[in-house]
Parts: structure tokens; C-alpha cells; sequence
């Protein structure tokens, strides 16, 4: 089983829904990060948690939320989804040597 | 943080080594070397790190020169799925704040029949 699973893997929305995409992981570790990453760029950081009491915004947290509901569990909303954020966002926790490890990615498609 | 430069493409022949550098000849003392790939569209995936000393797990080496400004990363016998960019990235360790990977553009690795 993967150590990072996230869901929903592919979703297509319209503009001004509601999403929330979620991961799960069973390393046990603490840090979780989300990204987005979209054609020919490289990751851009949206938020990350060091625990869950822990919430910090990242490079490119306006129009996003999160909710670190456990430790294995880290969610990110989109309150009023716009066709820009279209992407493909991935979940990633950090190691102790801060080594991060990464989900499968979900494709988000906002009409 | 220390920046990188790799090769934009590199082909190996299947079974081959491939060997992958990367330049980093700002790279402070407290900074790790790391090597991660992300398969087209996949999610990247980390593949190891290392200080000064040559590092070895069950997907790869890491020979950092001993001045440290540059490295290499050997896949020792590249198969199929072995085709994917890879990156070097240079960053402290056991840092206490959050760190966003900044990937650059890498290496695209053609392993070929």
C-alpha cells in the first residue's frame, strides 16, 4: 500500500464550487506539505504543517484553506474554485533527514 | 540556498549505469545534497541524499566530490522506468521551518532498449 494516498485523484469542477482534496499518510510523520505544479513549472508551495496544531501559508496560499484533522490527515479547500487553479496539486510529508515523499497527485480541472 | 545546474537531457542504454551530475559549487557547510525524479506527471519521488560522504541505497549512489561543489548520482543499471527528470537539490537539513522543494528544470533521463 502506498504511504501517501490521495483523493480524489482526477476531479473536474466549475467555477465557484467548493473542493476539498485530502491526503492520508501512514509514515508517521509529522511535517505535511501541499503543492501545486502546473505545465512546464516546477512545484510551487501552497501550505505545510509541523504538526497538527500547526498550520503556515506558503508561496501561493491566497484562494486556499487547510485542515490538519490527525496526524496521518491533511486537507486542502478550495472555498470558490476559478479556472486558474487548474493544476495538478500533490500532498507530501518530510522524514526526519527532511526527505519528503509525495502522493500520487490529484489533477484538478476548474471550468 | 546553494543553486544547482544539471544537464537539461542525458540517454542511457538499458542495463547501463547512468550517471547523472550536478553542479552546486556554492553549497554552504550545513547543506545536504538531494536527488529526487518525478516520472511524467507522477508524483516526485525522493531517491537519496547526502552530506560529504558517498551514500548507497537499494535505487542509487551519491558520489559528492570531496571539495563538495559537485556530485553525481548513479542509477548502476537503468531499466525503462528509469526515464524521468531528476533533480538535485541543495538545502540544509534538520531545518525547523518549513521548506518548499524548489526543483529547477533537472535532468531529463532517456533510458533507451
Amino acid at each position: 500500500d502506498a504511504d501517501v494516498t490521495q483523493t480524489p485523484r482526477n476531479r473536474i469542477t466549475k467555477t465557484g464550487k467548493r473542493i476539498m482534496l485530502e491526503c492520508s499518510q501512514t509514515k508517521g510523520h509529522d511535517r505535511m506539505y501541499w503543492y501545486r505544479q502546473d505545465p512546464g513549472l516546477g512545484l510551487r508551495l501552497i501550505y505545510y504543517s509541523f504538526d497538527v496544531k500547526d498550520i503556515n501559508k506558503g508561496e501561493i496560499s491566497d484562494g486556499y484553506s487547510v485542515s490538519r484533522q490527525a496526524q496521518a490527515k491533511f486537507s486542502l479547500s478550495l472555498e470558490s474554485a476559478i479556472p486558474n487553479q487548474t493544476a495538478l496539486y500533490f500532498c507530501a510529508t518530510e522524514g526526519d533527514a527532511n526527505e519528503q515523499f509525495f502522493g500520487p497527485g490529484t489533477r484538478l480541472t476548474v471550468l | 540556498d546553494a543553486k544547482t545546474t544539471q544537464p537539461p537531457s542525458m540517454d542511457c542504454a538499458e542495463g547501463r549505469a547512468a550517471n547523472l551530475p550536478c553542479n552546486h559549487s556554492t553549497i554552504s557547510g550545513n547543506e545536504y545534497v538531494y536527488w529526487y525524479r518525478q516520472i511524467h506527471s507522477q508524483g516526485p519521488q525522493y531517491i537519496i541524499h547526502g552530506l560529504k560522504n558517498n551514500e548507497t541505497n537499494e535505487m542509487a549512489s551519491l558520489i559528492i566530490t570531496e571539495d563538495r561543489k559537485s556530485s553525481t548520482l548513479i542509477l548502476p543499471h537503468a531499466t525503462l522506468r528509469d526515464t524521468a527528470v531528476y533533480y538535485c537539490i541543495v538545502r540544509p537539513s534538520n531545518s525547523n521551518s518549513g521548506y518548499a522543494l524548489n526543483f529547477g528544470k533537472g535532468t531529463s533521463l532517456l533510458v533507451t532498449p
